[in-house]
């Protein structure tokens, strides 16, 4: 079976654009999650996709936004962006109801920059 | 979720078991103790989970206090490849469309 896989590795934007990171869920897994990882913290919970319908969010504003497409992967959209958004942002596969999600299997990884 | 405390940061010498604590004093009778572990440059990677028996799997061990105020992972025969930093979680099972919670873990360091 494939695992998550995230695209692209490293990217490096300017202060005040758009960015989209992508992901690709394990075979088998219906539900997909993101977290942003800062520097030297644990990751934070971003929002959670099931059915293609954001089903549960974290404390981050509207400009995070995130589409899951019939095939369960998913893009994370970030608009606007500020410098504080330099992170680690991790996509994480699951299965599930929606209610109940088991067997979170995580991605490597998008490295963004924003200068 | 219920709050969790672990050191910061921990030792162990390769070949030796490296036991990692946690604490969850808050932990509610159906709230679960999962562990993760983020290895450099990777995504975390579940490595156990347990309710108030200990459990074993292939890669490591969970004893949980019987009060379950507190619990221990222990990797039984430490590699240079177990260096990560290591995450308590406690969870109600199937936990519900609010993610993970994760602390700050504890970064165990294996020595050669």
């Amino acid at each position: 079976e494939t695992g998550v896989t995230q695209s692209p590795t490293h990217l490096i934007k300017t202060r005040g654009q758009q960015v989209t990171l992508r992901c690709s869920s394990q075979s088998g897994h219906n539900t997909v999650s993101w977290y942003q990882q800062a520097l030297g913290q644990g990751p934070q919970f971003i929002f959670q996709y099931y059915r293609e319908e954001e089903n549960g969010r974290g404390n981050f504003p509207p400009r995070f936004s995130g589409l899951q497409f019939p095939n369960y992967s998913s893009e994370l959209n970030v608009n606007a962006l500020e410098l504080d958004d330099s992170a680690l942002y991790l996509c994480a596969s699951s299965t599930g109801t929606g209610v109940h999600i088991y067997g979170y299997t995580f991605g490597s990884g998008t490295r963004l920059t924003v200068v | 979720d219920a709050k969790t405390t672990q050191p910061p940061s921990m030792d162990c010498a390769e070949g030796r078991a490296a036991n990692l604590p946690c604490n969850h004093s808050t932990i509610s009778g159906n709230e679960y103790v999962y562990w993760y572990r983020q290895i450099h440059s990777q995504g975390p990677q579940y490595i156990i989970h347990g309710l108030k028996n200990n459990e074993t799997n292939e890669m490591a061990s969970l004893i949980i206090t019987e009060d379950r105020k507190s619990s221990t992972l222990i990797l039984p025969h430490a590699t240079l490849r177990d260096t990560a930093v290591y995450y308590c979680i406690v969870r109600v099972e199937g936990g519900g469309a609010d993610g993970l919670t994760f602390g700050k873990g504890t970064h165990l360091i294996i020595q050669p």
